[in-house]
């Protein structure tokens, strides 16, 4: 049973530059949520997609979008890139009426 | 946003129990408390949730207060593989909203 798998799992961008990030869910789960985890910081919730809709923003700009596609899959795309946008981003997926949410290995995004 | 406090760091010696303090005084009724473990370099790892009562499974304990204005995180038997960042999370259960808020974790420290 394969989990959360993410990639790239290591990229280095330009600022003003645009990247997607891509996330497959773990077996059997419809609900995808991305977080941004700067250095020696939690976690901070993105948004939230499920049945291929954004359900849930968390405080970030426009900058910052997102797509779910029909087998479930997602991307987080970010424009514009600013050197602050350097983080660690995860995706983490559940079942839709589960309790527990599990996280991928992450996206290292280094902003140069 | 309900928020969670914890102690910034803590140590143990190996084989010996744990215990991380979460204090969450603004808890909403319906605010379920998770708790995930983060190793370096990985991705959040899902370790024990509850919403009232204690909870037990093969990784953890999980004490909460009566008035689940705080919680205590048991590991009965520290191993070095334990030494990680412990998040305390509370997770909203209102329709329509499926965030976490993670703060800043506990990071744990095994001494052999």
């Amino acid at each position: 049973d394969a989990g959360v798998t993410q990639s790239p799992t290591h990229l280095i961008k330009t600022r003003g530059q645009q990247v997607t990030l891509r996330c497959s869910p773990k077996s059997g789960h419809d609900t995808v949520s991305w977080y941004q985890q700067a250095l020696g910081q939690g976690p901070q919730f993105i948004f939230q997609y499920y049945e291929e809709e954004e359900r849930q923003r968390g405080n970030f700009p426009d900058r910052f979008s997102g797509h779910q596609f029909p087998n479930y899959s997602s991307e987080l795309n970010v424009n514009a890139l600013l050197l602050g946008d350097s983080a660690l981003y995860l995706c983490a997926s559940r079942l839709r009426a589960g309790n527990t949410i599990y996280f991928g290995e992450g996206s290292w995004l280094t902003v140069v | 946003d309900a928020k969670t406090t914890q102690p910034n760091s803590m140590e143990s010696n190996e084989e010996e129990p744990v215990h991380l303090p979460c204090n969450h005084s603004t808890i909403s009724g319906t605010d379920y408390i998770h708790w995930y473990r983060q190793l370096p370099s990985q991705g959040p790892e899902y370790v024990i949730h509850g919403l009232t009562s204690n909870v037990n499974n093969r990784m953890a304990s999980l004490a909460i207060a009566e008035d689940r204005k705080s919680s205590t995180l048991i590991l009965h038997r520290a191993t070095l593989r334990d030494a990680a960042v412990y998040y305390c999370i509370l997770r909203d259960e209102a329709p329509g909203t499926y965030k976490y808020i993670f703060g800043t974790g506990t990071r744990l420290k095994v001494l052999a």
